[in-house]
């Protein structure tokens, strides 16, 4: 089975704070993303990377950044936490399939991150 | 703009009933559709898909109809099991090396 890991389940920061998210998945996956989950709003797209060190943003990129540094590993970075930032952020990987991106995303269980 | 929508926040239904929810999009470029379900505490979980080139997709107790006309489309669960309540996202997505659009959800509870 696919297991996409987030470091924290939980996550208490202060307003200005720089804030690493990190993920990892074991399946060899090409592609990673993120996204975050609001009430009403559904998930939205932060950014996703489909290699190494390749980035592209998605609906929501604005004070964001990530970091694809292996192919195993996607980090989101808050530069300055601001308390809009207070969500659920989910991780998920996905291969390709007949040379075509597989639109079946693995999850990770989520980062609720609170910025107080 | 929400290019997916799901305009029903919450359902209910009784055990062994049908639960039919139900998924809007406007935009035509969409050519692969989906189903996930997410309980709490846990990421989501790829449940159903299904191509524009069908009408229609099953997978057990679940069934995924689309109507590419109308732009609509809808995950049917015969017979409805409380194991079932949770929040279902419809996504979309043109394919190739887009990306998925999910909808905002919706909450079922299969009431025993």
């Amino acid at each position: 089975d696919v297991k996409v890991t987030q470091s924290s389940r939980y996550l208490v920061k202060r307003t200005g704070e720089k804030v690493f998210l990190e993920c990892v998945q074991d399946m060899d996956h090409e592609n990673m993303f993120w996204y975050r989950q609001d009430p009403g709003l559904g998930l939205r797209l932060i950014y996703f990377s489909y290699d190494v060190k390749m980035k592209e943003k998605g609906d929501i990129p604005e004070g964001y950044s990530v970091s694809r540094e292996k192919k195993e590993r996607f980090s989101l970075i808050l530069e300055s936490a601001s308390t809009n930032q207070t969500s659920m952020y989910l991780c998920a990987s996905s291969s390709y399939e007949n040379r075509v991106l597989s639109e079946k995303l693995f999850f990770g269980s989520g980062t609720q991150l609170s910025v107080l | 703009d929400q290019q997916v929508k799901q305009n029903s926040p919450s359902l209910s239904v009784q055990e062994g009933r049908i639960s039919i929810l139900n998924c809007d999009y406007t935009n035509s470029m969409f050519d692969y559709f989906l189903w996930y379900k997410k309980y709490p505490a846990e990421g989501p979980t790829f449940l159903i898909s299904i191509s524009s080139i069908k009408d229609k997709n099953e997978d057990g107790r679940f069934t995924v109809f689309l109507n590419k006309s109308a732009k609509h489309l809808s995950l049917h669960i015969v017979p409805s099991q409380p194991g079932d309540s949770a929040v279902y996202f419809c996504a979309a997505t043109p394919g190739g090396y887009q990306k998925v659009t999910f909808g905002i959800g919706t909450k079922l509870q299969v009431i025993p």
